[in-house]
C-alpha cells in the first residue's frame, strides 16, 4: 500500500459546527503533515508530526487542533472556523529513515465553511 | 532562510510543443530538489526528484537536472500532451535532521494549460 488517504473528500460546515479531518497511510511512515491550501497557491505548513509528537506547529489558529492517535492516522480536528478557513486540506507522510526523502500527499479534503 | 523561484505563468503550449519551466532556489548546505505536480481537484504528486548536485530526476518524459552551480533545477519535456495540464510546483527539502524534520518549501506554482 503506498498511498495516502483522507475521509471526507468534501465537507461543508457552519462557523458554529465541530467537524474532525482524518488522514490515514500503512507505509509505516513516521512523519505526518497537515497543509491548508488556497486555490492556485502552493500548500503553507500547518502541523509536522514525528514519531506521534508534534514536532512543528506553524503558529496555526487554536480552531485547529491536530491529533495523532497512532503511527498510521492523523486528524484534524475544527471548530469555530471562519469563512477564510475554506480551502483544500492536505495530508502528507514521509519515512524518517533517511535525509532526503520526499513527501507523500493524500487527494486533500476540500472544506467550505459557511 | 530557505526560498523557491519558479517562472511565472500561466504557461499555454500546443500539444507536442517543448516545455520547460524554470526554478531557481536558494539554500543553506545541500538540500533535495522535487517537482509535484497537481491535477485539476487532485493532491500533489511527485513527479521527479534529484538529491545531491549533478543528479537528473526523469519520470513519463519529464526531466530536470540539479544544477549547484546555477542554483537551479528546470523542469522539461520534448513534448507536452493535453493531459499534462496542470499546476507544477518546484520544491525543496533541507533534509530531516535537526529541527526540520523534512519541511518543504514550494515555488508559487505554474499553472500550465495544453491545447489540441
Amino acid at each position: 500500500d503506498t498511498e495516502v488517504t483522507q475521509t471526507p473528500k468534501h465537507l461543508v460546515m457552519g462557523m458554529t459546527n465541530k467537524k474532525s479531518l482524518k488522514c490515514e497511510q500503512h507505509m509505516g511512515h513516521r512523519a505526518m503533515y497537515w497543509y491548508k491550501q488556497k486555490a492556485k497557491k502552493p500548500p503553507e505548513l500547518m502541523f509536522v508530526y514525528s514519531y506521534e509528537k508534534l514536532s512543528i506547529n506553524e503558529s496555526v489558529p487554536s480552531r485547529f487542533s491536530p491529533e495523532c492517535p497512532n503511527s498510521s492516522l492523523l486528524n484534524l480536528h475544527l471548530h469555530a472556523l471562519q469563512p477564510e478557513d475554506s480551502a483544500l486540506y492536505l495530508c502528507a507522510s514521509r519515512t524518517e529513515a533517511g535525509r532526503y526523502n520526499e513527501q507523500f500527499f493524500g487527494p486533500g479534503t476540500r472544506l467550505t465553511v459557511l | 532562510g530557505n526560498s523557491v523561484t519558479q517562472m511565472e505563468g500561466p504557461v499555454t503550449l500546443s500539444e507536442e510543443a517543448f516545455l520547460t519551466i524554470n526554478c531557481t532556489y536558494t539554500a543553506t548546505g545541500y538540500p533535495s530538489l522535487f517537482w509535484y505536480v497537481q491535477y485539476p481537484g487532485e493532491g500533489l504528486q511527485l513527479l521527479l526528484k534529484a538529491t545531491k548536485a549533478d543528479d537528473k530526476g526523469s519520470n513519463k518524459g519529464f526531466e530536470a537536472t540539479y544544477r549547484k552551480e546555477t542554483t537551479s533545477f528546470h523542469l522539461e519535456k520534448g513534448s507536452v500532451q493535453v493531459s499534462d495540464s496542470a499546476v507544477y510546483f518546484c520544491a525543496l527539502s533541507a533534509g530531516a535532521g535537526g529541527t526540520s524534520y523534512g519541511k518543504l518549501t514550494f515555488g508559487q506554482g505554474t499553472i500550465l494549460t495544453v491545447h489540441p
